[in-house]
Formats: structure tokens, sequence, C-alpha cells
């Protein structure tokens, strides 16, 4: 399974809002009803974080200004507001089957 | 509190071996698959190997079949990956993790970095 990004990098200005698009080369919907999709936002010099698990469900902790959405292969992360500390790499990962990665997308605060 | 501590990343020669180890405490370990994700500094996230509660499902990303070897004892609630046979393009941020969500968290160590070079 094939996992892609777009864009691969972004510039937003605080409060305005952001949206990052993934799309996977295979169906991530699992016979079970389940659809493996998460998110996961990497802070410069940390381990990557949970935000988003199954499209849609924030991870513990994760402010409400984060959403997912998508279907079967096409899903999209947005943030509302951003904030500055919001900056970093988000990756979609799929695991569906063993997990893959996609390339990432960098957010910068203009 | 969840805790994975990780061990084991260091200096090996091109062709050398290398065994990493987590160990994981705050969850019960024995309950959940594994994971071993690398990634080049400056590059992306890589999924490596996994293994299932009791070591009868495991898979490998091509790149390491036939070198690496992931490994789990529930008795010390630990995770291994054995590396053999390294090459210069191994080298990364090795991190184990625990990726299923249940409770709407997942676990993800430090990271011990492992670099291949002569």
């Amino acid at each position: 399974i094939v996992v892609t990004q777009s864009p691969l990098s972004l510039a937003v200005t605080p409060g305005e809002p952001a949206s990052i698009s993934c799309n996977s080369s295979q169906s991530l919907l699992h016979r079970n009803g389940y659809t493996y999709l998460d998110w996961y936002l990497q802070k410069p010099g940390q381990s990557p974080q949970l935000l988003i698990y199954f499209v849609s469900n924030r991870a513990s902790g994760v402010p409400d200004r984060f959403s997912g959405s998508g279907s079967v292969t096409d899903f999209t992360l947005q943030i509302s507001r951003v904030e500055p500390e919001d900056v970093g790499v988000y990756y979609c990962m799929q695991a569906v089957r063993s997990p893959g990665f996609g390339p990432g997308t960098k957010l910068e605060i203009k | 509190e969840v805790q994975l501590v990780q061990s084991g990343g260091g200096l090996v020669q091109p062709g050398g071996s290398l065994r990493l180890s987590c160990e994981v405490s705050g969850f019960p370990f024995s309950d959940y698959w594994m994971h071993w994700v690398r990634q080049v500094p400056g590059q992306g996230l890589e999924w490596v190997s996994n293994i299932n509660q009791d070591a009868t499902s495991i898979d490998y990303v091509d790149s390491v079949k036939g070198r690496f070897i992931i490994s789990r004892d529930n008795t010390r609630n630990m995770v291994f990956l054995q590396m053999y046979s390294l090459r210069v393009e191994d080298t990364a941020v090795y991190y184990c993790a625990r990726l299923s969500t249940a409770g709407g968290v997942n676990y993800w160590g430090p990271g011990a970095l492992v670099t291949v070079s002569s």
C-alpha cells in the first residue's frame, strides 16, 4: 500500500486554518468495519504523537481544533486555528496491513 | 505511568550486528502487538517490523527481511530487534512503539540512534 500526502509543506499564519490530504493506493477499510488511518504529529526533537485514529477519533488530550475526515482511500486532517505549538511534521499512517506512513507534511508558522 | 525504555543503539561497521531492546511498563505488555519504526535523520518514518502478542505472527519491511529478527519476552515486558548484516542505509533512529490505539492512546519510545559507518 502506497500512502501519499499533500502538500509536503505549508506555512500558516496563527489563527488561520490548515488542511492536509492523505491518499492510499488501496482501501483502508478492514472487514471488521474499521478504517485504519491514523494521523501523527512529530514535533522537533520528539517521538511522534498520535493525533487522530480510525480516521476521525481524536486521541486523548488532543485539542478539538484538530479533526480528521475521509473514507476508503482519501483522508484529510484539518486544523481549525493553527497555533505556534502545532509546528512539526504531520504523518498519516495506514494500518489495515503492516503499517505504512505517508512522506510527511511540514507545518511552519508564518 | 507508561514508559518505553530503549537501549542498544550505537556505532557499528557495515556488515556488523546490533541488538536493540525496549522495556515496557505501565500497560499490559503481553496484550499488545509491538512494532519497530525507524527514521533516517531529517527524513520520514518507516515501519520496520512487528510482532503479535505470542510471537506467532511476525512481519518485516522488505528491506530488512533476512537480516533483522524481532522477538519479545512477555515475562520481562521486553521487545527486541536483532540486526545483522547492517548496511549504511540502516543508519536511523529506531523507535519501539505500541501502535494500537486502545483507549485513544498509543506509545512510542524515545528512539535509539543506530549509525552504520566505517
